[in-house]
């Protein structure tokens, strides 16, 4: 069975540290793919990146990156000089490759409730 | 650019009352799934929709049924409601074909009183 953990139920820095939010996962399958949401205090799930099993390059955008580690399987998300705005629940998810017979649903992680405090 | 569109956003409702959501996905989308977020919970899948056709079902109650039209939006009817179905409920869409990532809906947050 496919399964996500986000140990870290809460964090609360100050502006301008970096944040590093953690994912593990499982899965029997060869072929998955690594998603971040952004869920803000507004409720609605932003996507920020997803990530196919067999790409273990890390990927930076702007000040957030992610360093996928399939060893460990693990697939952290990393915040360089947080801004208040980025206070939000992040979630992690975790789906089989999409096929053309079906779809393939996610499933979450817990979350990570990020405050940016000024 | 288009993206999922919920309606409505907002529904309070009595208990034993029924309610339907509504999703419309972006264009040439051809995959719905439906999720149930309960208060500071994760989302959960309820049910999965591909070319109108059931796909994939989750932890969807007896009392909820949904399905995927023609024009490709999507419905969930929920009837003999419980306070335990107050939640926000979201749709995704995504492209198999084009093997696109789910985008969400805004969400449509259900009070059940």
């Amino acid at each position: 069975a496919q399964k996500v953990t986000q140990a870290q139920t809460e964090i609360s820095v100050v502006e301008k540290e970096d944040v590093t939010l953690d994912c593990v996962y499982e899965t029997r399958d060869t072929t998955y793919y690594l998603f971040w949401y952004k869920q803000p205090p507004s409720g609605e799930l932003v996507f920020l990146i997803r990530r196919n099993s067999f790409d273990e390059q890390n990927e930076i955008s702007g000040r957030y990156s992610w360093n996928f580690q399939k060893s460990t399987s693990s697939f952290n998300f990393t915040i360089t000089a947080s801004q208040v705005v980025d206070s939000a629940v992040y979630f992690c998810a975790l789906s089989d490759r999409p096929s053309i017979q079906g779809a393939q649903k996610l499933v979450f992680g817990q979350g990570t409730r990020l405050t940016i405090n000024p | 650019a288009a993206g999922v569109i919920q309606s409505p956003r907002h529904l309070i409702k009595e208990k034993r009352e029924t309610a339907t959501l509504k999703c419309y996905p972006i264009p040439r989308h051809d995959t719905v799934y439906w999720y149930q977020q309960g208060p500071g919970q994760d989302p959960q899948f309820l049910i999965s929709f591909y070319e109108k056709m059931q796909s994939d079902k989750g932890s969807i109650p007896d009392r909820f049924s949904a399905q995927q039209f023609s024009d490709y939006h999507s419905e969930l009817n929920m009837s003999s409601l419980e306070l335990g179905d107050s939640a926000l409920y979201f749709c995704a869409t995504a492209g198999q074909r084009m093997n696109t990532e789910a985008f969400f809906g805004q969400g449509t947050r259900l009070t059940v009183v």
